[in-house]
């Protein structure tokens, strides 16, 4: 199953408001998750089957989505939220992640 | 605290092996299904391979079939990772990762490296 993230690349202010898209090549139900990653670290759990927030995680973070489309929000970026997103699939193995969209500080 | 260190990584030869380990603390190991996970030099992420509880269920990406075993220890809260045949491409961060819901916990990772 092939994730694809919209956008790879994005750029945005303090206090926006982002949305990340992700769309499986077939349908996953809602097994998908978000991961966030900061340079030099190991990923992140933000978000699993779709839409349940890891505990831990800011509110501000949400996900949606089932079958083929998923979004992952941040509702108001703080600085701390500059980083790469991945969406990966656990429907099916092979396991597989989007190739990642890269949040910077505009 | 949940803790996932990984060790074993290094510099190693194409055609060379390398066993990588995976030392986890803090939860109940023995009931948690164990992935890795690898990365490569300025990449996105890789799922390497899954090992159930159990080890009953085990599953690799098509790129390390074959060339890879996943295995676990409970009695010693370990998970390791057998690494035959390397090639250049193999050249990446390891990460070992726990699931429930998503892979909930991560290692810092291991830099395994194949070059001549």
């Amino acid at each position: 199953i092939q994730l694809t993230q919209s956008p790879s690349f994005l750029s945005a202010s303090v206090g926006d408001r982002v949305t990340i898209t992700c769309r499986a090549s077939q349908g996953i139900s809602s097994y998908l998750a978000w991961y966030q990653q900061k340079p030099g670290k190991a990923p992140k759990l933000l978000i699993y089957a779709a839409s349940t927030l890891q505990s831990g995680v800011p509110s501000r973070f949400s996900g949606s989505g089932s079958g083929t489309e998923f979004t992952l929000t941040i509702s108001s970026l703080q600085p701390e939220d500059f980083a790469t997103y991945y969406c990966q699939q656990l429907n099916s193995y092979p396991y597989s992640f989007g190739q990642g969209t890269k949040l910077e500080i505009k | 605290e949940v803790q996932l260190v990984e060790s074993g990584g290094g510099l190693v030869k194409p055609g060379g092996s390398l066993r990588l380990s995976c030392a986890a603390s803090g939860f109940t190991f023995s009931s948690y299904s164990m992935n890795w996970v690898r990365q490569a030099p300025g990449k996105g992420l890789e799922w390497v391979s899954s090992i159930s509880s159990s080890s009953s269920y085990i599953y690799y990406a098509d790129s390390v079939k074959g060339r890879f075993t996943i295995s676990r220890d409970n009695a010693k809260n370990s998970l390791y990772l057998q690494m035959n045949s390397l090639r250049a491409e193999d050249t990446a961060v390891y990460y070992c990762a726990s699931r429930t819901g998503g892979f909930d916990y991560w290692g810092q990772g291991t830099l395994v490296t194949v070059s001549s």
